[in-house]
């Protein structure tokens, strides 16, 4: 009965490689985002979907696309991957974007780019 | 600029004693949220408590309270008496305005519990 999934938990790949990212709630959620976790735990918030509308796009490289085909979904594409994109991506959602709505993460996907 | 400021990269607690962990934040708008995450070694972020800007009250959720000074705009997270199971790092993040969808997180504080 996950409330946030994300495939895969791990993702090892080699630079310039396509690679994507799902996430799945089922929370019933409006609401979905994803964040990146750098190797000193910063979080920094990269994209937000609003009923399946992108409603935050923060300065992240355009190999990053970020697709939404319904609500409960939220992928992450990422093209040509670098070295720096080393991390680890949370998708997480609410059950609407703003107010005082609490934000639930998925567990993460570690990405290693080698 | 640094919407939210940790200061305590580390700090260590004997179990069963309480802890505060620090946070103060950068706003000008009068409408704003602020949350405590909670992640473990395991990796997954846990939601804590959250507070309003216009909530009257602290916000309490079991062994977590939020000391929230508006003046100093500083949101402390206490745990009181605390468990090993406490030992994680602990994200103050901020959202403001009523229409701002992201959370802006701080650096974290690395909590752990000694028995």
């Amino acid at each position: 009965d996950t409330a946030v999934s994300q495939t895969p938990k791990y993702l090892v790949t080699q630079m310039g490689n396509d690679k994507s990212i799902k996430c799945e709630q089922n929370l019933g959620h409006d609401t979905m985002y994803w964040y990146k976790q750098d190797s000193k735990k910063f979080l920094k918030i990269m994209f937000s979907y609003n009923n399946k509308e992108l409603i935050i796009n923060e300065t992240v490289p355009n190999r990053f696309s970020p697709k939404s085909p319904d609500k409960a979904h939220l992928n992450l594409h990422i093209n040509s991957l670098e070295l720096g994109d080393s991390a680890v991506y949370f998708c997480a959602s609410s059950q609407e974007a703003g107010g005082q709505y609490e934000q639930y993460f998925g567990p993460g996907t570690r990405l290693t780019v080698t | 600029a640094q919407k939210i400021t940790q200061t305590q990269p580390g700090m260590f607690v004997q179990e069963k004693e309480a802890v505060t962990l620090d946070c103060t934040y950068d706003t000008s708008d009068p409408s704003y949220g602020l949350f405590w995450y909670k992640q473990p070694s395991s990796g997954e972020m846990i939601f804590l408590i959250y507070q309003g800007s216009y909530d009257q009250q602290n916000a309490t959720e079991g062994r977590y309270s939020l000391n929230f000074q508006k003046a100093r705009k500083s949101a402390n997270l206490v745990i009181s008496a605390s468990q090993l199971g406490d030992s994680a790092m602990y994200f103050c993040a901020m959202r403001e305005g009523s229409n701002d969808y992201k959370l802006s997180f701080g650096a974290g504080t690395t909590v752990t519990v000694r028995a």
